[in-house]
């Protein structure tokens, strides 16, 4: 079984503020890294597949960066809003897992006005 | 424009009894998986497809069954629903091998009595 840990595993942050968090996995056998955003009562929606070291990927006020040699992703919000209030989700694919993800717990975000 | 449908939305069923929960992809992605939703674990998959005919268990396969005659249908079944496998069912779709996003369904929520 694969280890994909997040954290933290919650976060408030005040509107207008800018956050990171953290998703770590196994350093060997890499294929890629996906990062997900689900909001309360939906389904995860794809925010960044990530293949290479060292790959930065944005999307709007949303960022992340991968380092596949230390194992380790961080996703970044600028300047928060009250509607970047979700779940994030990191799932981990290995070269020999082929097409299955591993989901990390998820950090949950807060945004408050 | 219906993407990925699941049915039903709800399910309450009693312990022991078969339920079947069913999964639909109207964009022929080769890729389906079922996921339940855990707390602190974010994601577990189930069981997945790589095309019709062809499946393969994931981390948590113990007392569910697939099948998968046709590209577009997925179903899953619990042969004899218990109480710990009450959860948020998930399917999800990609088409190709290379490390593509995952489309999710809007989930359908089992509880067993």
């Amino acid at each position: 079984i694969l280890n994909v840990e997040q954290s933290p595993q919650s976060l408030h942050v005040q509107e207008g503020d800018s956050t990171n968090f953290t998703c770590s996995f196994p350093s060997s056998n890499f294929y890629a890294l996906h990062w997900y955003r689900w909001e309360t009562a939906k389904s995860p929606e794809a925010l960044f597949v990530m293949t290479l070291n060292g790959d930065e990927k944005k999307k709007g006020r949303i960022s992340a960066t991968l380092n596949t040699k230390e194992g380790y992703s961080y996703l970044y919000i600028k300047g928060s809003q009250p509607e970047d209030s979700a779940t994030y989700l990191c799932a981990f694919c290995s070269e020999a897992a082929g097409n299955k993800l591993t989901f990390g717990g998820g950090t949950r975000v807060l945004v408050k006005p | 424009d219906a993407g990925i449908t699941q049915s039903p939305r709800y399910k309450i069923t009693e312990t022991g009894r078969q339920v079947t929960l069913m999964c639909h992809q109207t964009w022929s992605h080769s890729y389906m998986f079922w996921y339940r939703q855990d707390l602190g674990h974010g994601l577990r998959l189930i069981y997945y497809s790589a095309a019709a005919d062809i499946t393969d268990k994931g981390e948590v396969p113990d007392g569910y069954v697939v099948s998968r005659s046709k590209t577009e249908n997925f179903p899953l079944t619990l042969e004899s629903a218990t109480r710990s496998q009450t959860s948020v069912y998930f399917c999800a779709s990609r088409g190709g091998r290379t490390p593509y996003e995952q489309y999710f369904g809007p989930g359908t929520r089992l509880t067993v009595t």
